[in-house]
């Protein structure tokens, strides 16, 4: 499969809770990107990294990214009900290549 | 700026026919890209496009295609509809500028039932 891995696939947190969600992927990379969905909607951008930088961070997002292991992380802080969705990495492959590999999604429920 | 919007949001086929999916992407966005989603083989890439060329074709038989128009907005068709083409099918639009580094902005996406 030309999927990426993501892990947990299903993760449940009470509201003010931290949710960390892992992305692994297969080839080197120009760069990842983060994205939510909510209910089989279409997708809201949250955080690009660039295979140069090794975090980010967006309000309550905090973006890692380790390419020596191929892998990058989300951590959403102090999780509220409204982050309850589905989140996906895609990366981009080095130069000449236009496309992203998704990951397989990790679904976050907060509970209020 | 508006967002990136799709036409139509539903569409119901029956297998054998064919169908074309519209996107225009935000106002000086020159690539699109197209996307499948099935809750069985999640985000699947299925190509993409910059001032009317395609740069990249993801793993999809031929009965599936698209364009794009020198104003930006493109299409995809697929033809000969099969039951395992029921799924969401999204479009991105992106400026990747001169560092070709770039976010993608999804369309809300048009979902497609082939019965």
């Amino acid at each position: 499969s030309q999927q990426g891995e993501e892990d947990p696939q299903a993760l449940s947190i009470q509201e003010g809770e931290n949710a960390t969600m892992n992305c692994s992927y297969k080839t080197s990379i120009n760069n990842l990107q983060w994205y939510r969905q909510n209910s089989g909607r279409g997708l809201v951008h949250l955080i690009l990294i660039r295979s140069n930088e090794r975090e980010k961070h967006s309000g309550r997002l905090r973006v890692t990214l380790d390419t020596s292991k191929k892998s990058s992380s989300l951590l959403i802080t102090a999780s509220r009900a409204a982050d309850t969705a589905s989140y996906f990495c895609a990366s981009r492959g080095g130069s000449g290549t236009y496309k992203y590999i998704f990951g397989t999604g990790t679904r976050l429920k907060v509970l209020a | 700026k508006a967002g990136v919007t799709q036409t139509p949001r539903y569409l119901i086929k029956t297998r054998g026919q064919q169908v074309t999916l519209s996107c225009s992407p935000i106002s000086g966005h020159r690539s699109v890209s197209w996307y499948q989603q099935t809750p069985g083989q999640g985000l699947q890439f299925l190509f993409e496009y910059f001032s009317e060329t395609q740069r990249n074709k993801g793993n999809f038989p031929g009965r599936f295609s698209g364009r794009q128009f020198s104003n930006s907005r493109s299409e995809m068709n697929v033809s000969t509809l099969e039951l395992g083409d029921s799924a969401l099918y999204l479009c991105a639009s992106s400026d990747p500028g001169t560092s070709g580094v770039s976010e993608q902005f999804f369309g809300p996406g048009t979902r497609l039932t082939v019965l």
